[in-house]
């Protein structure tokens, strides 16, 4: 079945460092979404990337979706304690008509003031 | 306030006495879906609706079943809960996969 895989598990940074997640579907997707999750919350959506290439940007957050769209990345610049949390990335399954979900599994950010 | 609610919070049962944990949405939306978390392996589905009587299995499905008899509600049923199903579970909706809305969370133990 379709897989996503999410690199790193885990990353710590001194704040004020940039910080770069990556996202890797085993099929094409239709579309690729984010997500933040806070310690002791619950998933946030943050955007969805739909297009070949599609790049976008919330203030100090880029989202990359790459040429295939099999992969993306979010990248922080200058990160801030406020950015703590486990950063999600998702696609629906397009094996199955795009109706069920396939979360990656994570990676979880901290950031040393 | 739009918001997904879910109900209880936290459980502690024992293994094999039928537990149902309710999700409920005031968005109007279509999509309602299931999820557990564990460490390590991110957010599984277990089941998803598309539609009021609509439910269809996801990545996950075994030990768990669903109904969906109204737009707002979507519960959670397992009929002879196991030790391997203490999990964080999350309710979703959304008007498609586009995006969800979670719940807060239930954190279910099964001793």
């Amino acid at each position: 079945g379709q897989q996503v895989m999410q690199i790193p598990q885990y990353q710590h940074v001194q704040e004020g460092e940039d910080f770069t997640t990556y996202c890797n579907s085993s099929t094409t997707l239709s579309n690729i979404q984010w997500y933040k999750q806070r310690p002791g919350g619950h998933p946030v959506f943050l955007i969805q990337l739909v297009k070949s290439g599609e790049v976008k940007k919330q203030k100090r957050l880029t989202f990359q979706f790459g040429e295939a769209k099999k992969n993306s990345s979010l990248h922080i610049t200058a990160t801030q304690t406020t950015d703590v949390g486990t950063y999600f990335c998702a696609g629906p399954n397009w094996i199955n008509n795009n109706n069920d979900m396939r979360f990656g599994a994570g990676t979880r950010l901290t950031v040393k003031p | 306030e739009a918001q997904v609610t879910q109900n209880p919070r936290y459980l502690i049962t024992v293994t094999g006495k039928k537990l149902t944990v309710t999700c409920s949405q005031n968005m109007n939306h279509e999509y309602m879906s299931w999820y557990r978390q564990d460490p390590g392996l991110g957010l599984r589905q277990i089941y998803y609706s598309m539609n009021v009587e609509v439910t269809d299995k996801g990545d996950v499905p075994e030990g768990y079943k669903v109904s969906r008899k109204e737009k707002r509600n979507f519960p959670l049923i397992l009929e002879s809960p196991s030790p391997n199903q203490t999990s964080l579970y999350f309710c979703a909706s959304g008007l498609s996969t586009d995006t969800q809305y979670f719940g807060p969370g239930t954190r279910l133990t099964v001793l």
